[in-house]
C-alpha cells in the first residue's frame, strides 16, 4: 500500500481564497483524522470520521473549516475564505481500528501558506 | 479532556548519551500511549507504543515506561545516534473522548 496520500503537497493562496485539502486513507482502514501542526499549538486534532461518519468535530477552529468524507477512499478539508493564521501544516492519517487497537498512519502533509 | 504535558521541549545529548523525554497526563481513563518521531520536514512516525496494562516495553535501543498511579510516561533512548535527531511526540489516548491527545513534542538533538 503506498500509505496515506495527501495533496498538495504546498499550497500558497492569498487571504480570503478558498483552499481545499485532500487526503486519500490507506485501504481498509475505518478511521480517517485530520490534524494541523503550528509551532504555537503543536500537534491539534480537528476532526476524524469513523466509516465516513464525521464523529468528533470538537477541533475544528470555527466556521470556516469543514471537511466531509464521501467515500471511504477520500476526504477533503476545506478553508473558506482562508486567513493568514490558517498557515501550518495539515496532516491526514489513518488506522484500522481506534485506540489501543488501531496505529494512526500519517501523511506526508500538506504546508499551507496564506499571504 | 484530556492534557498531555511533555518535557523537555529540547534536548542535546552526546552521540551514544542517554536521552529520556517524560510526559505526564491527566485522565486517569487514558489508556493507550503511542510516542511519534517527526524528522525535519517529515510525517509523524510511531516508534513504540505501550497500553496500560504493561509497566515497560523496549525495541532495541528504544524502551517506554509507564506509570499509571502517578500517570506519566517516559521515552528512553539509548546509545543515541546522529540520526536519532528528530522532534518525539507522546500521546494518550482516552476511551472518554476517543481521540488522540499529543504532548507538544522534544526536539532532540544528537551531536556527534
Amino acid at each position: 500500500d503506498a500509505g496515506v496520500i495527501q495533496s498538495p503537497r504546498h499550497e500558497v493562496t492569498e487571504m480570503g481564497q478558498e483552499v481545499t485539502l485532500r487526503c486519500k486513507p490507506i485501504s481498509g482502514h475505518d478511521y480517517l483524522f485530520w490534524y494541523r501542526q503550528t509551532m504555537m499549538r503543536g500537534l491539534e486534532l480537528l476532526i476524524y470520521f469513523n466509516n465516513n461518519v464525521p464523529i468528533d468535530d470538537s477541533g475544528m477552529p470555527e466556521d470556516r473549516f469543514s471537511a466531509k468524507m464521501p467515500n471511504a477512499s477520500f476526504s477533503t478539508l476545506k478553508i473558506q475564505p482562508s486567513e493568514p493564521r490558517d498557515s501550518a501544516v495539515y496532516f491526514c492519517a489513518s488506522s484500522l481500528r481506534t485506540g489501543g487497537k488501531g496505529i494512526q498512519y500519517f501523511g506526508a502533509g500538506t504546508r499551507l501558506s496564506v499571504l | 479532556g484530556e492534557n498531555v504535558e511533555q518535557h523537555p521541549s529540547t534536548l542535546s545529548v552526546q552521540e551514544g548519551d542517554s536521552a529520556v523525554i517524560k510526559c505526564t497526563y491527566s485522565d486517569s481513563a487514558s489508556n493507550y500511549f503511542p510516542w511519534y518521531k517527526q524528522e525535519l520536514g517529515k510525517r509523524p512516525q510511531l516508534i513504540i507504543d505501550i497500553r496500560s496494562n504493561v509497566g515497560e516495553k523496549k525495541d532495541q535501543r528504544i524502551a517506554v515506561t509507564l506509570n499509571k498511579t502517578a500517570k506519566h510516561f517516559s521515552l528512553h533512548i539509548t546509545e543515541t545516534q546522529p540520526e536519532d535527531s528528530a522532534v518525539y511526540f507522546c500521546a494518550a489516548w482516552t476511551t472518554a473522548g476517543n481521540k488522540l491527545t499529543f504532548g507538544g513534542g522534544t526536539r532532540v538533538l544528537v551531536k556527534p
